[in-house]
């Protein structure tokens, strides 16, 4: 099945800081997904985003589907972006959805 | 709109035991997936039902299954439990057609011990 790797796998930043994360997979997709879970385990959609640049505030991502990488860029980091950062895929017709290890990232003031 | 929920927040049980878990899906959708999701992991995808039927089913044993009703809501059980089958239990629900990839969003889960 389809591999998902995320780096790094933690991170801390200094408040204000600017951080990217990314996202490989080993196969191409028709979905892409990236979810923030909060300290209580509630996922929370970040971005739908199978190809292509979105934004969204402070935060913003980049799909390269053809060379199999998604980034998450968070500027002004707030100690609310804390928690683990997800991406999630789904390869083919099947409804299988794989979610890589996370991001731990850790804002401090 | 209402999102989608879940129920009980926390559970406790013996080894060997039964379980149910219970998931609402958002408001206008057709299809939900449950997930299992142990400590420092990221979730595992168990089974989706897309109209009441099992669309799709990740490398479970068949002690886990599941039921859609017509209201789109659904249920996980877990029959003998383990003590390895400790962890969060997310449902997500989506609107989409049988195949195809579609947004997800997800409950608050469930989180499952079992002593």
């Amino acid at each position: 099945g389809i591999q998902v790797e995320q780096s790094p796998p933690d991170l801390i930043l200094q408040e204000g800081a600017n951080s990217t994360l990314r996202c490989n997979f080993s196969d191409s997709v028709n979905n892409l997904q990236w979810f923030h879970q909060n300290p209580w385990g509630q996922l929370i959609n970040l971005f739908y985003i199978p190809s292509g640049t979105k934004q969204n505030g402070r935060l913003s991502a980049t799909t390269v589907a053809t060379e199999r990488y998604s980034l998450l860029y968070i500027s002004s980091s707030q100690t609310t972006d804390s928690g683990v950062y997800f991406c999630a895929v789904n390869s083919g017709g099947y409804q299988k959805v794989t979610f890589g290890i996370g991001t731990k990232l850790q804002v401090i003031p | 709109e209402t999102g989608v929920t879940q129920s009980p927040t926390h559970l406790i049980k013996t080894r060997g035991q039964q379980v149910t878990l219970r998931c609402s899906s958002q408001s206008g959708h057709n299809t939900v997936s449950w997930y299992q999701q142990a400590l420092g992991q990221g979730p595992q995808f168990i089974f989706q039902y897309y109209r009441e039927e099992e669309n799709g089913r990740g490398n479970f044993p068949p002690r886990f299954s599941g039921l859609q009703f017509p209201n789109y809501s659904s249920e996980l059980n877990v029959n003998a439990l383990e003590l390895d089958d400790s962890a969060l239990y997310l449902c997500a629900s989506s609107l989409g057609e049988r195949t195809g990839a579609y947004e997800q969003y997800f409950g608050p889960g469930t989180r499952l011990t079992v002593t």
